[in-house]
């Protein structure tokens, strides 16, 4: 069964400081992984998307790593901000004649407090 | 136009009633979809139309019943719901079904309260 996990569940760091958030998948065969970032209330907002030749993508202060060998990914979040307080959510698509069928990680939720 | 719009923002209806959530995208995409999501919970894909035709139902309620009358609109009409169908409800759109790398995009939902 295709799986995506997700660690932490949560964390709360001060701003300023630097976090890495986890993402192991089984999903296969493999298309790409997706990091969003999900205010409360709000819909995902896409931060990085790589198939599995690519081992890393900045996308300003986050860069989003994969190896697709181990099957494991992180997100890692520079210099923390306020507003960096929420969801984010590994996003494994899976190269299938499904087509689009995303599994879901069940999100690491973020709290950066001053 | 990169957007996914979705309206209204926050529906609070009675069981009895009868609305309809909206979902709009002008970037070309032939994939829509409706999404469930609870809090805490990662969304959960409730329908997928692929060229206007609906390809996938995954076993939702019928008093949940969807429509895409083009290529760039999709609703979701809710009639008799529960107060458990209370949810942030986010539609997407994509590119097509196969094109998986390109343009998966979710609206900002709509959060209903059934009351």
């Amino acid at each position: 069964k295709n799986q995506v996990e997700q660690s932490p569940q949560s964390l709360i760091i001060l701003e300023g400081k630097n976090c890495t958030l986890q993402c192991n998948y089984t999903v296969s065969p493999f298309s790409n992984l997706r990091w969003y970032k999900q205010d409360t209330g709000r819909g995902p907002v896409s931060l990085t998307i790589m198939t599995f030749s690519e081992n890393t993508k900045s996308n300003g202060r986050y860069t989003a790593t994969l190896d697709a060998d181990t099957k494991q990914s992180s997100l890692h979040i520079t210099a923390s901000q306020l507003s960096d307080s929420a969801s984010y959510i590994c996003v494994v698509t899976p190269n299938n004649n499904a087509g689009n069928m995303l599994t879901f990680g069940g999100g690491t939720r973020l709290m950066v407090k001053p | 136009d990169t957007e996914v719009t979705q309206t209204p923002k926050h529906l609070v209806m009675g069981m009895t009633n009868k609305k309809s959530l909206k979902c709009e995208q002008h970037m070309g995409h032939r994939a829509m979809y409706w999404y469930k999501q609870k809090a805490k919970k990662p969304p959960e894909l409730m329908f997928v139309y692929s060229y206007e035709k609906l390809s996938i139902n995954e076993s939702v309620p019928s008093r949940f019943s969807p429509e895409c009358p083009n290529s760039s609109l999709l609703n979701l009409h809710l009639h008799a719901l529960q107060p458990e169908d209370s949810a942030l409800y986010l539609c997407a759109s994509s590119q097509d079904r196969v094109g998986q790398y390109y343009g998966y995009t979710f609206g900002s939902g709509t959060r209903l309260t059934v009351v």
